[in-house]
């Protein structure tokens, strides 16, 4: 499976935009980019996954780049609930399978 | 939104005995369950898939004796973790994929937290 690479951690501070960047140079054509968040002490939890184009839903936004090398999940306006682990995973569109990374740890402050 | 549970959400127990842990999707069939397991501070592991009527696929360096899956319906999925040790102790989390073609997202019960003594 092609591995991603993201920050340990990162903090942000309440009801201001997060950035969450995400390395992938070995993904292939037929892998889909999923992002999980983990709050403590709970099962993962879906956010978004793409392709090639940017998507957008009611949680938060993903921006791909251009050759498809890293991405970026975009909290529009984090709030204290935001803080977790978010991981971002790589998926082969023939496989339904996930292994999770070490993710970064989003610390949000009030 | 999909909804997994997971049966019991914390269990003690003592060295030796085993433990069945119930993963269930709610409203939704799943044609696949996959067990993770996750130690302390650190990421989830693939444990094993489970397709609904056949056998489990393990992954590598996981005892399929020792962590026994069913996955007999639909919506249940079993582990057993049998003659559990101190070193079983960890938080399982069971997830499932809708039967549809083409569902991506995958949807994740809220764990169970063994503890054996």
């Amino acid at each position: 499976d092609a591995k991603t690479t993201q920050p340990n951690s990162m903090e942000s501070n309440e009801e201001e935009p997060v950035h969450l960047p995400c390395n992938h140079s070995t993904i292939s054509g037929t892998d889909y980019i999923h992002w999980y968040r983990q709050l403590p002490s709970q099962g993962p939890e879906y956010v978004i996954h793409g392709l090639t184009s940017n998507v957008n839903n009611r949680m938060a936004s993903l921006a791909i780049a251009e050759d498809r090398k890293s991405s970026t999940l975009i909290l529009h306006r984090a709030t204290l609930r935001d803080a977790a682990v978010y991981y971002c995973i790589l998926r082969d569109v023939w496989a339904n399978n996930l292994f999770f990374g070490t993710g970064t740890r989003l610390t949000v402050i009030p | 939104g999909a909804v997994v549970s997971q049966h019991p959400s914390r269990v003690i127990c003592k060295s030796g005995t085993s433990v069945k842990i119930e993963c269930r999707s709610l409203d939704f069939q799943a044609t696949t369950m996959f067990w993770y397991r996750q130690f302390p501070k650190q990421s989830l592991m693939l444990m094993a898939t489970s397709n609904e009527g056949s056998k489990a696929t393990y992954e590598q360096g996981v005892e399929k004796d020792k962590f026994l899956i069913n996955h007999a319906s639909l919506t249940l999925s079993t582990l057993t973790v049998t003659s559990a040790h101190p070193e079983d102790s960890s938080f399982y989390i069971c997830s499932a994929s809708p039967a549809s073609l083409g569902e991506d997202t995958q949807y994740f019960g809220p764990g169970t937290r063994l503890t054996v003594l």
